[in-house]
C-alpha cells in the first residue's frame, strides 16, 4: 500500500525553466511533508518542508505547495539548473506518533542545457 | 548541523557470510535511528526503527533474525546482515532523528552499497 506516490518517474526540463514535481498522499493523518534530493549511491539530502497548517513554503529557488483537500503537494524549482539533476523524493510523516518518514517513489529530474 | 556518518560506503561479501554496517550521529545524540533499503530505481523502504537501549521495531515483512540491529549507545546503531544472499544486495541507508532541529531533524547517512556474490 503506497501511501505516498509520485506518479512521474522522470522529468526533463530545460535549464532556466521551471521544474514542477508532484506528490500525492492518501493518509489524512500526515501533517508534515518534506522533499529530499538524492544522487546515486548517496543518502538523501533535505531540501524543503511544509507543515499541514500552511499551503506554501519558499526557500530560494525552491517552493513547496500543499493542497490538503486534494492530498497533493508539489515542488517548484525556478530557475532550474543542471546541478538540480537528481532523484527527488517527497516524504510524509504524522508528527503525533513515532514519526516514521514515508517516502514516495521518486522522480528523476534531468535539467538539460 | 547534525551529521550522520555511515560506514562502510561499499562492501562486497561472499554468500553465507555476515556484514555489519555502522551508523553514527557525530554531533548529537540520537535516541532513534532508522534503517532503510533501496532497490534500483525504487523508493526508500523503511526496514526498522532502532531504539537506544531497547529492541528494534521491524516493519512488516522484514526478517529480524536476518537483519540484526543493535543500538547500544546514543550515537551508534549497527545493522548486521546475517548469512547474506545475493538477493540481499541493495543500498542500505540509515537516518537519525535529531530532536529539536529543523525539518524534524531527519538526517541521513551516505548509504552503503552491499553486493553479495
Amino acid at each position: 500500500d503506497q501511501q505516498v506516490k509520485q506518479n512521474s518517474p522522470s522529468l526533463s526540463v530545460q535549464e532556466g525553466r521551471i521544474s514542477i514535481l508532484n506528490c500525492d498522499y492518501t493518509n489524512s493523518m500526515f501533517d508534515y511533508f518534506l522533499w529530499y534530493k538524492k544522487y546515486p549511491a548517496e543518502g538523501p539530502t533535505f531540501l524543503i518542508s511544509i507543515s499541514s497548517i500552511k499551503d506554501k513554503n519558499e526557500d530560494g529557488r525552491f517552493t513547496v505547495f500543499l493542497n490538503k483537500s486534494a492530498k497533493h503537494l508539489s515542488l517548484h524549482i525556478v530557475p532550474s539548473q543542471p546541478g538540480d539533476s537528481a532523484v527527488y523524493f517527497c516524504a510524509a510523516l504524522y508528527t503525533g506518533t513515532a514519526s516514521k518518514l514515508t517516502f514516495g517513489t521518486g522522480t528523476r529530474l534531468q535539467v538539460t542545457l | 548541523g547534525a551529521v550522520v556518518s555511515q560506514h562502510p560506503s561499499r562492501v562486497i561479501c561472499k554468500s553465507g557470510t555476515s556484514v555489519k554496517i555502522e551508523c553514527r550521529s557525530l554531533d548529537f545524540q540520537a535516541t532513534t535511528m532508522f534503517w532503510y533499503r533501496q532497490f534500483p530505481k525504487q523508493s526508500l523502504m523503511l526496514m526498522a526503527t532502532s531504539n537506544e537501549g531497547s529492541k528494534a521495531t521491524y516493519e512488516q515483512g522484514v526478517e529480524k533474525d536476518k537483519f540484526l540491529i543493535n543500538h547500544a549507545s546514543l550515537t551508534l546503531s549497527t545493522l548486521t546482515v546475517t548469512s547474506a544472499h545475493p538477493e540481499d544486495s541493495s543500498f542500505y541507508i540509515c537516518s537519525a532523528n535529531f530532536r529539536g532541529g529543523l525539518n524534524y531533524g531527519y538526517t541521513f547517512g551516505s548509504g552503503t552499497r552491499l553486493t553479495v556474490v
